[in-house]
């Protein structure tokens, strides 16, 4: 299968534990995205890399999050001390670069997290 | 995204009928995009508009954009049971593409 994949893609943690989700991208696509869903919303776009650099952070993603992609190929987001309010699907996609860019992100299949 | 509204918010329609469903951008739109979602998976890309006028076609599955407007709508022909799931507005932020911010979302049911 070459399409994102995402891992894990369930996980149940208690409040104040630490997680992290993996994204490995399409290999030749060199922009990354994190996105969060929760029940009956769109996703909501937390930040985004091209190659390992990361371009842009929402404000959403309060100190607790970080993400990285240290070689520009998988990326890492953690959450350090999850709260309940974090249970989201977290969704990972990824794109070509401009000009090959038509704006078309392909996504994974989502890690669903759920802080007890 | 409240920058993205989408109507209506859930559908349910007889297997056979058609439908619409609408997006509305309360900023420019330099490219608005369809995807599709079923319950509890990613989301699958079904076409992108970029010029005003510009109307696209996806099996049963026609999309139009109004750029004044800054409005989209999908239309469904003759709704079958697989068109079921959510489906999503999105809309790039500048001319590079590079984020895209998602409506709500529509969820359709199709009852058979």
């Amino acid at each position: 299968d070459t399409g994102v994949s995402q891992d894990p893609r369930h996980k149940i943690t208690k409040r104040g534990q630490n997680v992290t989700f993996r994204c490995d991208p399409i290999s030749e696509h060199n922009r990354l995205y994190w996105y969060r869903q929760t029940l009956g919303q769109g996703p909501e776009f937390l930040t985004y890399f091209q190659n390992e650099a990361q371009l842009e952070k929402s404000r959403l993603l309060s100190d607790r999050f970080s993400a990285e992609r240290p070689k520009g190929s998988f990326s890492t987001l953690e959450i350090q001390r999850t709260e309940q309010g974090d249970s989201a699907m977290y969704l990972c996609a990824s794109s070509l670069p401009p000009p090959f860019n038509t704006g078309e992100l392909f996504f994974g299949e989502g890690s669903r997290l759920t802080v007890l | 995204s409240q920058e993205l509204e989408q109507s209506p918010q859930s559908l349910i329609v007889q297997e056979g009928k058609n439908l619409t469903i609408n997006c509305t951008s309360s900023k420019t739109l330099y490219g608005l995009y369809w995807y599709k979602q079923k319950y509890g998976e990613g989301l699958i890309f079904l076409m992108m508009l970029q010029k005003g006028g510009e109307e696209k076609s996806h099996e049963k599955i026609t999309a139009k954009l109004d750029e004044k407007k800054q409005q989209s709508s999908l239309h469904i022909t003759a709704s079958q049971p697989s068109h079921a799931g959510i489906y999503l507005c999105g809309a790039a932020r500048n001319t590079g593409g590079f984020k895209t911010i998602f409506g709500a979302g529509t969820r359709l049911f199709v009852k058979a």
